[in-house]
């Protein structure tokens, strides 16, 4: 168990829905990442919050949308859903920025647009 | 641009025995991490091993080893004495110290171990 949480493990929803996924770090930790695991395109940075700020954003779709909150908790919002958006969703937590930080990974929320 | 590479989709092992999974990546960065995660089939990401492009010694893990090879920009993953549990992907990393957080992930190599 890293100590990130992620909720929840699976949905399932139609092409056009909006929907929210959720993600706790580790105790501690203010960076907080999302990535997006899908067959055709592996594993992808989506974005990166420090301390509640965005810090970076990779290939994000504009149809999606973070946020990190005070208690450093974040959501990844996905709206206007399209069948390709299906993948397994990634949020991981580090203590630090940098490139000497190790990033601990969430469970994942898989994801099926239908 | 930084570049992950992990040649072999698939690798058989038998139990006790070690391999190796390889792993090259590409930089202009002189100050960089190299990852090892574990995704079993469950879906989560397990974090392995990691070695710092600074660190003069391999990485060592309980029974995970980095073979560090700078020059050649390889990063190889030893697992020693393997165990049925070891099935799984294995995703070789890097973030470099320059720009974002962000790490770059290889495609990944399927670890099969057999009795």
């Amino acid at each position: 168990d890293s100590g990130v949480t992620q909720t929840p493990k699976h949905l399932i929803t139609a092409t056009g829905q909006r929907v929210t996924l959720r993600c706790s770090p580790r105790s501690g930790d203010l960076s907080v990442y999302w990535y997006q695991q899908s067959l055709d395109q592996g594993l992808q940075f989506l974005i990166q919050y420090y301390n509640g700020e965005e810090r970076a954003k990779g290939n994000i779709l504009e149809r999606f949308s973070a946020q990190q909150f005070p208690d450093l908790h974040s959501e990844l919002n996905l709206s206007s859903l399209e069948l390709g958006d299906s993948a397994l969703y990634f949020c991981a937590s580090s203590r630090e920025q940098g490139a000497w930080e190790t990033q601990y990974f969430g469970p994942g929320t898989r994801l099926l647009v239908l | 641009a930084q570049k992950i590479t992990q040649t072999q989709p698939g690798m058989f092992v038998q139990e006790k025995e070690a391999v190796t999974l390889d792993c090259t990546y590409d930089t202009s960065d002189q100050s960089y991490g190299l990852f090892w995660y574990k995704q079993p089939s469950s879906g989560e990401m397990i974090f392995l091993i990691y070695q710092g492009s600074y660190d003069e010694q391999n990485a060592t893990e309980g029974r995970y080893s980095l073979n560090f090879q700078k020059a050649r920009k390889s990063a190889n993953l030893v697992i020693s004495a393997s165990q049925l549990g070891d099935s799984a992907m294995y995703f070789c990393a890097m973030r470099e110290a320059q720009g974002t957080d962000k790490l770059i992930f290889g495609t990944g190599t399927r670890l099969q171990v057999f009795p």
